[in-house]
């Protein structure tokens, strides 16, 4: 059964930093792009940054270019999400997220979810 | 970035009502757009992939079509489990892979 169980979340000042970890189980983690998204108190889904298989490639949204690092770790099955200089808007529900790709291998989509963990920023 | 214009962003249907759900790309996109549902105080869930394709396990009542930049959820015969809230996201080309805004769906 795969598993995605995010943790690392919690009240941060602003202008703080937080690291955000997702273990990941029942797969085989280092054949996957993963993902974050992220979810505002009473908001819709924005999505925040994935990263290849192997790290060599990694996208961010531009809100969060610069501030949040995302990385993986494959031999520990986890992926991660390093957020720096945190404001105020970057309060919500982060969610890992596992990438898979239809039969034919172009179209990719969201297919697992962990179940989020929740970061506040407020001094 | 591209931009996904969802509508409408709540609607009041009742048990059994056909029901649309409407998701815009602000530029061409082929199929690459899945749809979502998401219930209060959980992770979101795929219905619908490269614009059409049902997710294994989803019921055959959701279905998802394509009309250039058009998209569309519909849900023949409205159940009660399926009150939630339905959001698109496109996957084309590099990241980001931007949701639409939302379409919260209520009992009437």
């Amino acid at each position: 059964e795969v598993q995605l169980v995010e943790s690392g979340g919690g009240l941060v000042q602003p202008g703080g930093s937080l690291r955000l970890s997702c273990a990941a189980s029942g797969f085989t983690f280092s054949s996957y792009w993963m993902s974050w998204v992220r979810q505002a108190p009473g908001e819709g889904l924005e999505w925040v940054a994935n990263i290849k298989q192997d790290g060599s490639e990694k996208y961010y949204v531009d809100s969060v270019k610069g501030r949040f690092t995302i990385s993986r770790d494959n031999a520990k099955n986890s992926l991660y999400l390093q957020m720096n200089s945190l404001r105020v808007e970057d309060t919500a529900v982060y969610y890992c997220a596992r990438n898979d790709y239809d039969s034919s291998g172009y179209y990719d989509y969201l297919n697992y979810w962990g179940q989020g963990t929740l970061v506040t920023v407020s001094s | 970035d591209i931009q996904m214009t969802q509508s409408p962003s709540s609607l009041s249907a009742s048990v059994g009502d056909r029901v649309t759900i409407t998701c815009r790309a602000s530029q061409s996109i082929s199929r690459y757009l899945n749809w979502y549902q998401q219930k209060p105080g959980k992770a979101p869930k795929l219905l619908i992939y490269a614009a059409s394709s049902l997710q294994s396990g989803v019921p055959s009542r959701f279905s998802g079509s394509r009309s250039g930049t058009d998209f569309t959820l519909t849900i023949s015969s409205l159940q009660p489990e399926d009150f939630a809230t339905y959001y698109c996201q496109q996957s084309y080309s590099t990241p980001p892979y931007t949701f639409g805004q939302g379409t919260k769906l209520e009992i009437k």
